[in-house]
């Protein structure tokens, strides 16, 4: 089992409408959780950190984070042509000195 | 300001070249760390530096060699290259390597090996 897992893409939605992006991870000990934004030939940007259960909540994206069911997402509402890219979760693992594990990441498409 | 900077953009070299890439931030972070991603695939993390000491090596061979000359830069060495070693190299850094610190990504060096 793989330590991080996203769903597959390509995910494709309309302008306007809500995206979903879901990641799982096998490690309990997993204590802080990121989502970054990667546009094709360019780095990874931060786009939303979560470290306790709940949701946050940034502009048009909101985190949800479930410990108990290992589960983190990321929510973007009102999608745009300019949210097209991939999205990496990434988990930071207690006492791995900073590594951070990335999921394989899933492409989305926003098509206008 | 959350900047990481890289040089160069672009690398080209032979295999029988040695050259270096150049990372810096001056957020006064103290964990640097240097990553590799191919096409299509997420970074594979090659090494840590935490208060200008290497804390990680991911088995990285040894034609890569990483130096943190002071606090605020971070290179990384290259010399004797293959043709697969060709990918996006890049840099981060983060306040501290605690499990909770954000690492923030410098724009990459795009490097081809002929």
């Amino acid at each position: 089992q793989k330590e991080v897992e996203q769903n597959s893409g390509p995910l494709s939605v309309p302008e306007g409408a809500i995206a979903s992006l879901n990641c799982t991870y096998s490690d309990r000990g997993s204590q802080s959780f990121f989502w970054y934004r990667q546009y094709s030939g360019k780095s990874p940007e931060l786009i939303m950190s979560i470290y306790s259960n709940g949701d946050k909540e940034d502009g048009r994206f909101t985190a949800q984070l479930n410990k108990a069911s290992q589960y983190v997402s990321l929510l973007i509402r009102d999608s745009q042509p300019s949210d097209s890219a991939t999205y990496l979760c990434a988990v930071n693992i207690y006492n791995q000195g900073g590594k951070l594990i990335f999921g394989q990441g899933t492409e989305l498409s926003v098509k206008p | 300001d959350t900047e990481v900077t890289q040089t160069p953009k672009h690398l080209v070299m032979g295999m029988t070249n040695k050259k270096s890439l150049k990372c810096e931030q001056h957020m006064g972070h103290r964990a640097m760390y240097w990553y590799k991603q191919k096409a299509k695939k997420p970074p594979e993390l090659m090494f840590v530096y935490s208060y200008e000491k290497l804390s990680i090596n991911e088995s990285v061979p040894s034609r890569f060699s990483p130096e943190c000359p002071n606090s605020s830069l971070l290179n990384l060495h290259l010399h004797a290259l293959q043709p697969e070693d060709s990918a996006l190299y890049l840099c981060a850094s983060s306040q501290d390597r605690e499990g909770s610190d954000t690492q923030y990504f410098g724009p990459g060096t795009r490097l081809t090996v002929l």
